[in-house]
C-alpha cells in the first residue's frame, strides 16, 4: 500500500462544476503540500499546511490530523484549471508524493 | 513566493555526452536542493538531496557516478548527466529548501528541464 494515496486518479467535468481531490496518508507528517503541474511539466506549489484549511482565490485546501486525509476543492472550475494535482507529504525533511490526479475541465 | 530557476528548460543531446541542468534560488539562500525525476506519466521520484558545502546523499538505486550533483552555493546546485543514454530521457525538477533542522520548511520548485537523448 502506497504511503501516500490519492483519488481520483483521473476527473473529467464540466465548467463551473464543484472539484474535490482527496488524498490520504499513512504516515507521520510535518506538513502536506498540494501542488499543481500543468502540461508542460513545470509544478507550481499550491498549497503547504499543517493543520486546518487554507483558501486562496477558488482553491481550498483542508487537512484533517487524526484521520491523515486532506481534500483540495476548486469552485466554480475553469478549463485553465485543467492540470494534475499532487499531493505530497512532508516527513523527515523530504517529500513523499502521491500518484497525482489528472483533472480535465470541460468547457 | 520564493522563486526557483533552472537552465536549460530543455535539452536534446546524442547518446554518451554529458549534460549539465542548473538549478538557482533567485531571491532566498537554499540551505537544501532536491532533484526529482519524473518519467511519462508516472510520479515524481526522489534522486538525491544536496546540501551547500556537502556531498549529495543519493536515493537507492541512483547511480551517483552517473548523476553528479554540486551544491557549490547557497543559490546554485548543478545535475550533470554523465554519457547520457536514452533512457536518461525524463523531466528533471528541482526544488530549493529554506532553513535546515527544526520545524519543516516550504519547498520551492523550479519549473523544470526536459531531457531528450537521441
Amino acid at each position: 500500500k502506497n504511503e501516500v494515496e490519492q483519488s481520483p486518479q483521473n476527473l473529467t467535468a464540466q465548467e463551473g462544476e464543484f472539484i474535490t481531490i482527496n488524498c490520504s496518508y499513512s504516515v507521520g507528517i510535518s506538513a502536506l503540500h498540494w501542488l499543481q503541474q500543468h502540461p508542460g511539466g513545470g509544478i507550481v506549489s499550491l498549497f503547504m499546511l499543517s493543520s486546518g484549511k487554507k483558501k486562496h482565490g477558488r482553491l481550498i485546501a483542508t487537512i484533517n490530523i487524526q484521520e491523515k486525509h486532506s481534500s483540495l476543492h476548486i469552485t466554480a472550475s475553469h478549463p485553465r484549471d485543467s492540470a494534475v494535482y499532487i499531493c505530497a507529504v512532508g516527513r523527515n525533511y523530504q517529500l513523499i508524493w502521491g500518484a497525482g490526479t489528472k483533472l480535465i475541465i470541460k468547457p | 513566493g520564493a522563486v526557483v530557476s533552472q537552465h536549460p528548460s530543455w535539452v536534446i543531446c546524442k547518446s554518451g555526452t554529458s549534460v549539465k541542468i542548473e538549478c538557482r534560488s533567485l531571491d532566498f539562500q537554499a540551505t537544501t536542493m532536491f532533484w526529482y525525476r519524473q518519467f511519462p506519466k508516472q510520479s515524481l521520484m526522489l534522486m538525491a538531496t544536496s546540501n551547500e558545502g556537502s556531498k549529495a546523499t543519493y536515493e537507492q538505486g541512483v547511480e551517483k557516478d552517473k548523476f553528479l550533483i554540486n551544491h557549490a552555493s547557497l543559490t546554485l546546485s548543478t545535475l550533470t548527466v554523465t554519457s547520457a543514454h536514452p533512457e536518461d530521457s525524463s523531466f528533471y525538477i528541482c526544488s530549493a529548501r529554506v532553513g535546515s533542522g527544526g520545524a519543516y520548511n516550504e519547498q520551492f520548485f523550479g519549473p523544470g528541464t526536459r531531457l531528450t537523448v537521441l
